[in-house]
């Protein structure tokens, strides 16, 4: 089974509607982080946590918004989805306690906005 | 935020060439990280580099860190179609350790 797991794999959805993307893992890692890929831009930063009780912004948060239910949780919301949210989403996951904040990605979410 | 360059954007290569590509920051890096990314699947670490000058092998891929730690190469020797994905350079942003801030990768492809 696979330690950091996304669902859904692939959602398709219209414009300003609302959805969830989620995130689970069985790593035991406080720090959790969401990304967003488009051909061409590499990975961007969306949001990040720290622990349960710790959310931050990242280098593209506008439009977004997170949750930390729990340390093995971790969800992002599109309150109202637009066509240019069309991207691949990547949940990842890491332990500080390792010194080189290794990046543990699950296998990704592919969002299309119509 | 500090942003690392990645060139070049695509390469083409015939199956047994060599492959390469680079990392500059115009400020010193505390280190850097490299992950690969299958065609449809996620990126995976492959490696840190910490100290200036640093050089590490794994197998056929070679890595090096700058000695004024702002620039850092990937260099792969007789690529093969295994080798096939996006390559990323990452760096921790701001000096705390907390988060990466990737280069936008290079795409091989290797013609067999």
């Amino acid at each position: 089974d696979a330690d950091v797991t996304q669902t859904p794999r692939n959602r398709i959805t219209k414009t300003g509607k609302r959805i969830m993307l989620e995130c689970s893992q069985t790593k035991g890692h406080d720090r959790m982080y969401w990304y967003r890929q488009d051909p061409g831009l590499g990975l961007r930063l969306i949001y990040y946590s720290f622990d349960v009780k710790d959310i931050n912004k990242g280098e593209i948060s506008d439009g977004y918004s997170v949750s930390r239910q729990a340390q093995a949780k971790f969800s992002l919301s599109l309150e109202s989805a637009i066509p240019n949210q069309t991207a691949l989403y990547f949940c990842a996951t890491s332990d500080p306690k390792q010194g080189k904040n290794i990046q543990y990605f699950g296998a990704g979410t592919r969002l299309s906005v119509l | 935020g500090q942003q690392v360059m990645q060139i070049p954007q695509y390469q083409h290569v015939q199956e047994g060439e060599d492959f390469t590509t680079y990392c500059n920051s115009s400020t010193t890096l505390s280190n850097i990280q490299w992950y690969k990314q299958r065609p449809g699947g996620h990126p995976v670490f492959l490696i840190q580099l910490v100290k200036s000058g640093e050089v590490k092998k794994q197998k056929r891929l070679t890595f090096q860190f700058g000695e004024a730690k702002k620039n850092s190469s990937l260099h792969i020797t007789a690529t093969q179609t295994t080798d096939v994905g996006t390559y990323f350079c990452a760096e921790n942003s701001g000096g705390s350790n907390y988060k990466l801030t990737f280069g936008k990768g290079t795409l091989l492809t290797v013609n067999p």
